[in-house]
């Protein structure tokens, strides 16, 4: 059974950082891209960024919103994709998900989510 | 940017009903389109890929269709479960892009 499970959310201060985790299982993570998509409270859904596999050398895109000031990044040995946020706006408040890119190269897992509150 | 555009945003229906959303693409993505569901409070889940591909252990009263820029979500016979927020994605081109949403409330 593929899990997806995100730690490391919680309340930090405008122009502050934090490090989201997404430990994955049930599936050879090595082998798949995975992503970031988050949801302000209220809210639909807005993608954030992805992390290629090594086959792909590890290359990553970004959304116009947070390139610059997020990064995706993974460790295969630990079955893990992190997204690495700084210079936090009130506009980065969300849950954010860890998803899996099938080999459909669509979203077809998605994790529990993680709540980012950015607020002074 | 690819933009999606679901309607309606909010579907009032009752229990054995067939019910149909649409979703619109800004330009065309072939057949690159999901349609996930979500329940509140809760993470959203994977119904359909590829416009019509059915996920592993979704009910097959679930359908999709479409390609090009206009897909439709389909549900045979609503069940009560059924009541939940969908999005379309496109997989097209980035940056990924979602739908709205629409909103199905029981009437």
């Amino acid at each position: 059974e593929v899990q997806l499970v995100e730690s490391g959310g919680g309340l930090v201060q405008p122009g502050g950082s934090l490090r989201l985790s997404c430990a994955a299982s049930g599936f050879t993570f090595s082998d798949y891209y995975m992503d970031w998509v988050r949801q302000a409270p209220g809210k639909g859904l807005e993608w954030v960024g992805r992390c290629r596999n090594k086959a792909n050398s590890y290359t990553t895109e970004y959304a116009a919103s947070v390139k610059g000031r997020f990064s995706v990044s993974r460790d295969d040995s630990e079955n893990s994709v992190y997204l690495q946020m700084s210079s936090l706006k009130s506009e980065d408040t969300a849950v954010y998900f860890c998803v899996r890119i099938g080999l459909g190269i669509t979203i077809d897992y998605w994790g529990l989510g993680a709540l980012v509150i950015v607020s002074s | 940017d690819i933009q999606l555009t679901q309607s309606p945003s909010i579907l009032s229906a009752s229990v054995g009903d067939r019910v149909t959303i649409t979703c619109r693409a800004s330009q065309a993505i072939n057949s690159c389109l999901a349609w996930h569901q979500q329940k509140p409070g809760k993470a959203p889940n994977l119904l359909i890929s590829a416009a019509s591909t059915l996920h592993s252990g979704v009910p097959s009263r679930f359908s999709g269709s479409g390609s090009g820029t206009e897909f439709t979500l389909t549900i045979s016979s609503l069940q009560p479960e059924d009541f939940a927020t969908y999005y379309c994605q496109q997989c097209k081109s980035y940056p990924l892009t979602f739908g709205q949403g629409t909103r199905l409330e029981s009437k």
